[in-house]
């Protein structure tokens, strides 16, 4: 399964604009970019995904470097329910497609 | 439109006990996946399946764990002879038909056993 990698943690303050990055530098042509992000006692949950071109949606949007070996999740305005750990992920669909989670990226928010 | 349902949410079982986690997919959804995470570690993939099928038991233990999709009713991982270091937080997700969309797979709410 091709790596993910990504910083341990990152802190950002409440209104304010979140970039989390993830390097994927052996990504193949079949893997989709998925984010995931994980709070406290409870299960994954679902962010955004996306192949090759800047994905948004209502939670965050998903920027994806031209040559896919680098991609950024956006937050555009932190909250304090947005503390939780970030999971970049590769997914080949061709393969099992299973979901291989690495350690994330945990996210403190102040007020 | 409901999503993963878990149940048990807590579970607590002496040791050599068996226990029984059960996992309805999302409506629509043909595959499950099992997770385990220890405490204070990632989450770590056990098996996926299909209806009737296992599709890759990779992530499953050799001895005491077993996982089934039965044609009907929910998924089913079962422990048998729990240790304490079976204690963790098991999560079961779900996705529509594979292929080159990209489907997103859906978590639930978690298991989680605690061995006494």
């Amino acid at each position: 399964d091709a790596k993910t990698t990504q910083p341990n943690s990152m802190e950002s303050n409440e209104e304010e604009p979140v970039h989390l990055p993830c390097n994927h530098s052996t990504i193949s042509g079949t893997d989709y970019i998925h984010w995931y992000r994980q709070l406290p006692s409870q299960g994954p949950e679902y962010v955004i995904h996306g192949l090759t071109s800047n994905v948004n949606n209502r939670m965050a949007s998903l920027a994806i470097a031209e040559d896919r070996k680098s991609s950024t999740l956006i937050l555009h305005r932190a909250t304090l329910r947005d503390a939780a750990v970030y999971y970049c992920i590769l997914r080949d669909v061709q393969d099992t497609d299973k979901l291989i989670f690495g350690t994330g990226t945990r996210l403190q928010v102040f007020p | 439109n409901a999503g993963v349902m878990q149940n048990p949410r807590h579970l607590v079982r002496r040791r050599g006990q068996e226990a029984r986690l059960r996992c309805s997919p999302m409506k629509g959804h043909s595959h499950v996946y099992w997770y385990r995470q220890l405490p204070e570690e990632g989450l770590k993939f056990m098996v996926y399946l299909q209806k009737e099928n296992i599709i890759d038991e990779s992530g499953m233990p050799k001895e005491r764990f077993s996982a089934e999709f039965p044609k009907e009713g929910p998924s089913i991982l079962r422990i048998q002879q729990v240790v304490r270091g079976d204690s963790a937080a098991y999560f079961c997700a779900s996705s529509q038909s594979t292929g080159n969309s990209g489907n997103t797979i859906y978590f639930g709410e978690g298991s989680w056993l605690t061995v006494v």
